[in-house]
Parts: C-alpha cells; structure tokens; sequence
C-alpha cells in the first residue's frame, strides 16, 4: 500500500475554506485516495474518496493531481465543527478486505 | 434512518473477566470490523467478518473474538480480559464492494483494573 505523507497540524478561520494537503507519491494505478476524519471522542467518519478526477460531496471536494502523487481535502466553509483528526488513506478499491490503517493524520483547528 | 450503535459505552472490568462488547448495524452490509484505538498505535483492526458465519483475524486479535450469525450484528467477546486491553473499541460496516467506505459506531471505552 502507497505510503502517505500528511502535516501534522494546520489552523483555519471559521468561515474560510480548510485545505488539507496529503502526499503520496508512490501510489499506484489501481490505488483510491480515501479522507477521513475522526472529531475529538467519536469514531472515524468517512468523507470522500477519488481516483483521478475531482470528486465533490456534501462534506468536502477532493482535488488530486494530475500525476495522483498528491491530493488535496477541501472544506469549502470551514466550521468550529470541523476540528478533528483527518487521514488520507491510500487502497486498491474491488478488495472486499477493507483494512483500514490510519496515520497520524492532520489536527486540524478551526478558530472563531 | 439506518445507524450502527455499539454498547456499552462505558465499561470497567477486573481482569481474568469475560466481556462481550455489542455492535449492531441496520444498513444490512456485509462486511463488520472491530479496531482498537490506543495513543501511539492508531486504530488497529481486530477481528472482521465478510457475512453470515465468516470471522476473519486483523492483526491485533489475540485474546479476542467474534461471531457473526446474523447480518446485523458483530459481537467482540474478550475471553479473558487483561489490563493491555484498555482500549477504546470501534465497529465499523460497509457494503461488500465498497469495503473501505466504512461507517464507524460511536466507540465503546473498556477499561480493565
């Protein structure tokens, strides 16, 4: 599995757009970029996942580029609800083992 | 609206004590696991089942296990509990073929004295 490199932290301003940069550059071709989160005392909570194209949900939009070496998370409104922990995860999608291993992750902080 | 709920949530156990710790999905997926959350390790996958009366071993699964006869539910029994296994507990479900797109419970904190 493609190794991932994410910051250890990063600040946002209520309101302002959170992007969140995640490396992984030895990902392969059959390889998914997954995010999550995981807030303060609750279990992880799955956002989005890509390819190669842009995806966007309700949550979050996921930008990678166009040599999938690296991806970025976007909270396009960032709210105080939006601190947590988010992980990018890299796996080969079609597998019906599942395993998730999760990094440190970013701490992601939204002040007022 | 279809959710995954875990019980207790809050648990303190004497060790040498068995403890079974619920999880219950009502998406109907196929696929349930069980991680473990510590300081320092991350979540590390227990045990996971792919249906009905198929259990398969994560990395961390000495000392536990489950069963699954049913599509809802997975149920983490520690045989024995030891103080290494104060943790907090999470079970996850997704579909079959959507296996890394997991729903995640709310967590169970075990605590062994």
């Amino acid at each position: 599995d493609a190794k991932t490199t994410q910051p250890p932290s990063m600040d946002c301003a209520e309101g302002r757009a959170a992007n969140l940069p995640c490396n992984h550059s030895t990902i392969s071709g059959n390889e998914y970029v997954y995010w999550y989160r995981q807030i303060h005392s609750q279990g992880p909570q799955y956002i989005i996942h890509g390819l190669k194209n842009n995806e966007t949900n309700e949550m979050a939009s996921l930008i990678i580029t166009e040599d999938r070496k690296s991806s970025t998370l976007i909270l396009p409104h960032a709210t105080l609800r939006d601190t947590a922990v988010y992980y990018c995860i890299v796996r080969a999608r079609g597998t019906s083992y599942g395993k998730l291993t999760f990094g440190q992750g970013t701490i992601l902080t939204v002040h007022p | 609206d279809a959710e995954i709920t875990q019980s207790p949530r809050h648990k303190i156990t004497e060790t040498g004590r068995q403890v079974t710790l619920a999880c219950h999905q009502t998406w109907n997926h196929n696929n349930m696991f069980w991680y473990r959350q510590d300081l320092g390790h991350g979540l590390r996958l227990i045990h996971y089942s792919y249906g009905v009366q198929d259990t398969n071993k994560g990395e961390v699964s000495d000392g536990y296990s489950v069963s699954r006869s049913n599509t809802e539910d997975l149920p983490l029994t520690l045989e024995s509990a030891a103080s290494s296994q104060t943790s907090v507990y999470f079970c996850a479900s997704s579909t079959g073929q959507m296996a890394y797109e997991q729903y995640f419970g709310p967590g169970t904190r075990l605590t062994v004295t």
